[in-house]
């Protein structure tokens, strides 16, 4: 299963923009980027999620790389209700374990 | 909703007793999972299911056993609960590629073993 990388922790202050980098260099052309978001005591919950080109919602936009291997989670202005654990996981539809890494915690200071 | 529950979502059981954990979904879909969930330690894949009746392991799976008779239910049963059990414990379902594979957990359930 294709692993990803992210940084144990990111601080941002309130109101500002967010980016949360994870590497993917092993991700394989059926892979899709996902992200999700673990607020204490709750169940991690989905974000975003894309395949090769950027992708925005209401929650946040997903900037993937032209050749995939990495990609950035970017919360426009963070809030204070965005401090969470933040996962990045490849899916395949050809994969049916799935491995979560430590993900990102994100701090968001008034 | 992504229509998955979770039952109990809280319970507290003697050391050597049995579990059974219990995730229901209400739309048809093949992946299901359990992760535990401890301090300092992320969501780690006890078992998942790819339909009725298969199942395979996940990285934690030692002490834990899992069925899935139907396609709606998932259980997962600690035959003789430990101490070392003692967790939160997350179903989760798998959507299909049209939807990209999302992700949906259940509320999670709160096992403590004394």
């Amino acid at each position: 299963d294709a692993k990803t990388t992210q940084p144990n922790s990111m601080e941002s202050n309130e109101e500002e923009p967010v980016h949360l980098p994870c590497n993917h260099s092993t991700i394989s052309g059926t892979d899709y980027i996902h992200w999700y978001r673990q607020l204490p005591s709750q169940g991690p919950e989905y974000v975003i999620h894309g395949l090769t080109s950027n992708v925005n919602n209401r929650m946040a936009s997903l900037a993937i790389a032209e050749d995939r291997k990495s990609s950035t989670l970017i919360l426009h202005r963070a809030t204070l209700r965005d401090a969470a654990v933040y996962y990045c996981i490849l899916i395949s539809g050809n994969t049916g374990k799935l491995i979560f890494g430590q993900g990102t915690t994100l701090q968001v200071k008034p | 909703d992504a229509g998955i529950t979770q039952s109990p979502r809280h319970k507290v059981t003697e050391t050597g007793t049995p579990v059974t954990l219990r995730c229901h979904q209400t739309e048809n879909h093949r992946y299901m999972y359990w992760y535990r969930q401890d301090p300092g330690h992320g969501l780690r894949l006890i078992h998942y299911s790819y339909g009725v009746k298969d199942t395979d392991k996940g990285e934690v799976s030692d002490g834990y056993s899992v069925s899935r008779s139907k396609t709606e239910d998932f259980l997962l049963t600690l035959e003789s609960a430990t101490s070392s059990q003692t967790s939160v414990y997350f179903c989760a379902i798998r959507f299909d590629l049209s939807s990209g594979n999302t992700i949906y957990f259940g509320e999670g359930s709160w096992l403590t073993v004394v």
